[in-house]
């Protein structure tokens, strides 16, 4: 099946300064990658998501590119908050079709004051 | 409008004992998903609905779990004589369609811990 792989596990940045978050898929014709964003005890909430058919997308402090050749994409958030401390995951199409997803292991991202 | 709503919030059960945990889609969702969340792990697939028909259950980790959802939106996720690797969070999780790409919306899950 399809193999999600994410790094690094735990991240710590000054808030101000920017965060890479990077994953690795295994099947060639996954075409969705999703993040998605969960806050301690609380549901994991998209945040963005990429299809295969473009190479980078934006929204406001938060970008994903993606690189198919490769196979990995990766969530970029820049001018990083308190309030993006959080776990990330990352997801991709499960193999064999339908629409579920295999998730990553994850990123604790602390941006300290 | 309203998100996806599970209930109980927590539920502790002693081992072999049987629980029944809740979902409830956003209205008019036509896909539903059962996830497992292990702490500090990221959300492993259980089961799939499209509508009341369960297209998927690959993901479902003994015969001791089974889910249903009979009339196409709530979803009752059963597990029997539980046991203490059972415990984890399950989260539910609608999707619009059965398109691959319809974002998930998830709820904030069932806390189950068995002792």
């Amino acid at each position: 099946g399809e193999n999600v792989e994410q790094h690094p596990s735990t991240l710590s940045v000054q808030e101000g300064d920017s965060a890479v978050i990077k994953c690795t898929y295994s099947d060639s014709a996954s075409n969705y990658f999703p993040w998605y964003k969960q806050e301690l005890g609380k549901r994991p909430q998209l945040i963005i998501d990429i299809r295969s058919n473009v190479g980078e997308k934006k929204d406001q402090r938060i970008a994903v590119t993606l690189n198919k050749t490769a196979k990995h994409f990766s969530l970029h958030i820049t001018e990083t908050q308190p309030e993006d401390s959080a776990v990330y995951f990352c997801a991709s199409p499960s193999t064999g079709g339908g629409n579920k997803l295999t998730f990553g292991t994850g990123t604790q991202l602390k941006v300290e004051l | 409008g309203a998100g996806v709503s599970q209930s109980p919030r927590y539920k502790v059960a002693k081992r072999g004992q049987d629980v029944a945990l809740r979902c409830d889609p956003i209205s008019g969702h036509v896909s539903l998903f059962w996830y497992q969340q292990a702490l500090g792990q990221g959300p492993e697939f259980l089961t799939y609905f499209q509508n009341e028909a369960q297209l998927d259950k690959s993901g479902l980790p003994s015969d001791r779990f089974f889910a249903e959802r009979p009339e196409g939106s709530v979803s009752t996720l059963k597990i029997q004589r539980t046991q203490q690797e059972d415990s984890a969070v399950y989260l539910c999780a609608s999707s619009l369609d059965y398109r691959p790409n319809s974002p998930l919306h998830f709820g904030n899950g069932t806390r189950l811990t068995v002792t």
